[in-house]
């Protein structure tokens, strides 16, 4: 079964810290996803990356930064918490496909809190 | 008015039920994705499809590409069912790119 693990269940912050979410995936996926879920807005992406140190902005980028140096470990950082990044972030993986995303693995989810 | 629509909001339904779930949209699409999350828990994919119809088990998803809609049937339904229900469209032209709805809150009572 493909198992995508994100490090923190719960996390609270204090405004201007920097936050470091991981996920690592272990079914060699090519693609990684960011999302964030707020209730009324649904489930939006922040980041996508389909290979090693590549990634393509999505609907909501800005506050957030990505890393991926390996294929399996993919990071989402907040450079400087603000009180409106308080939300649920979802990790995901897929195989590629041609024109479509490929069946979604998510993770557990990380319910961030910034004071 | 959103890209991705669906309905019910919320729906309660008994034990045994046959349950239906619908999702629209309004743009070109190159697949289809039905989601489930459990309250607190994370989400798990039920289907993806482009073209007619699904099953695992109790569950049925079809898709109509003409109409642009898709349902998503839970026969003899159960309390372990309850959960948001979402339906996801890949945009035609974007491999990676996700449309959600806003999902449909399943409640089974036994």
């Amino acid at each position: 079964d493909v198992k995508v693990t994100q490090s923190s269940r719960y996390l609270v912050k204090r405004t201007g810290e920097k936050v470091f979410l991981e996920c690592v995936q272990d079914m060699d996926h090519e693609n990684m996803f960011w999302y964030r879920q707020d209730p009324g807005l649904g489930l939006r992406l922040i980041y996508f990356s389909y290979d090693v140190k590549m990634k393509e902005k999505g609907d909501i980028p800005e506050g957030y930064s990505v890393s991926r140096e390996k294929k399996e470990r993919f990071s989402l950082i907040l450079e400087s918490a603000s009180t409106n990044q308080t939300s649920m972030y979802l990790c995901a993986s897929s195989f590629p496909l041609t024109g479509a995303t490929g069946e979604l693995f998510f993770g557990e989810g990380s319910r961030l809190t910034v004071l | 008015k959103n890209e991705v629509e669906q309905s019910p909001q919320n729906l309660t339904a008994q034990e045994g039920e046959f349950i239906t779930i619908n999702c629209s949209y309004s743009v070109g699409i190159s697949a289809l994705h039905w989601l489930q999350q459990h309250p607190g828990g994370g989400i798990v994919s039920l289907f993806m499809l482009s073209s007619g119809k699904k099953k695992h088990g109790r569950l049925i998803a079809t898709i109509n590409i003409q109409e642009k809609h898709s349902s998503l049937h839970i026969t003899a339904s159960h309390p372990r069912d309850s959960a948001v229900y979402i339906c996801a469209v890949n945009r035609g032209g974007s491999n990676y790119k996700l449309t959600f709805g806003k999902g449909t809150l399943l409640t089974v009572n036994p």
